[in-house]
């Protein structure tokens, strides 16, 4: 029964490169969370989606930032021409269902912007 | 939307000590739910509370979820070099406070 599963576990882009993160839900889930977590700091969420759909992208930057969640596949968040201060953990959960159920968080990705 | 704001952001204590963390929100959650981060890795789930005046035990962790249910707190006692890590709660529509971080001086 794998959990949540991310990668790449850490990635390094170049400024100004596109930065490409993906999550596998775990077996049953439809539901995805991405958050944010700059070191020391703590969670901040980024967007909800189920299968196809975008629920909650109000912790989206307007820019440069995007997030999908096919029918098929992963659930892939898009990092567009990328700056130093894009450098975070980004990890992603997901659930059975939104709200009442708990999360389960994937290992994240620690990206890193040279 | 609703913001959950936690207290204390830092705690430091000797081994064998008490610990309590608080997590209050502005409006009426319907659930709220504990996690827990260790330095270094992700969060982990704890627990759920959604009624009001909720308590809930898991060894030497006590969750209280308030009478109108607006805030919440999560009590170690004794604690051990292995509660070292990050609380964090999150209200029903998953955003997390800023977590309490706990270092536990053996």
């Amino acid at each position: 029964n794998a959990g949540v599963m991310q990668n790449p576990r850490h990635l390094v882009r170049r400024r100004g490169q596109e930065a490409r993160l993906r999550c596998s839900p775990m077996k049953g889930h439809s539901h995805v969370y991405w958050y944010r977590q700059l070191p020391e700091e703590g969670l901040k969420f980024m967007v909800y989606l189920q299968k196809e759909n975008i629920i909650d992208e109000s912790g989206m930057p307007k820019e440069r930032f995007s997030a999908e969640f096919p029918k098929e596949g992963p659930s892939i968040l898009r990092i567009q021409q990328v700056v130093r201060g894009d450098s975070a953990a980004y990890f992603c959960a997901s659930s059975l269902s939104g709200g009442r159920y708990e999360q389960y968080f994937g290992p994240g990705t620690r990206l890193t912007v040279t | 939307g609703q913001q959950v704001m936690q207290i204390p952001q830092y705690q430091h204590v000797q081994e064998g000590e008490d610990f309590t963390t608080y997590c209050n929100s502005s409006t009426t959650l319907s659930n709220i739910q504990w996690y827990k981060q260790r330095p270094g890795g992700h969060p982990v789930f704890l627990i759920q509370l959604v009624k009001s005046g909720e308590v809930k035990k898991q060894k030497r962790l006590t969750f209280q979820f308030g009478e109108a249910k607006k805030n919440s707190s999560l009590h170690i006692t004794a604690t051990q070099t292995t509660d070292v890590g990050t609380y964090f709660c999150a209200g029903n529509d998953m955003r997390f406070g800023a977590g309490t971080r706990l270092t536990v001086k053996p």
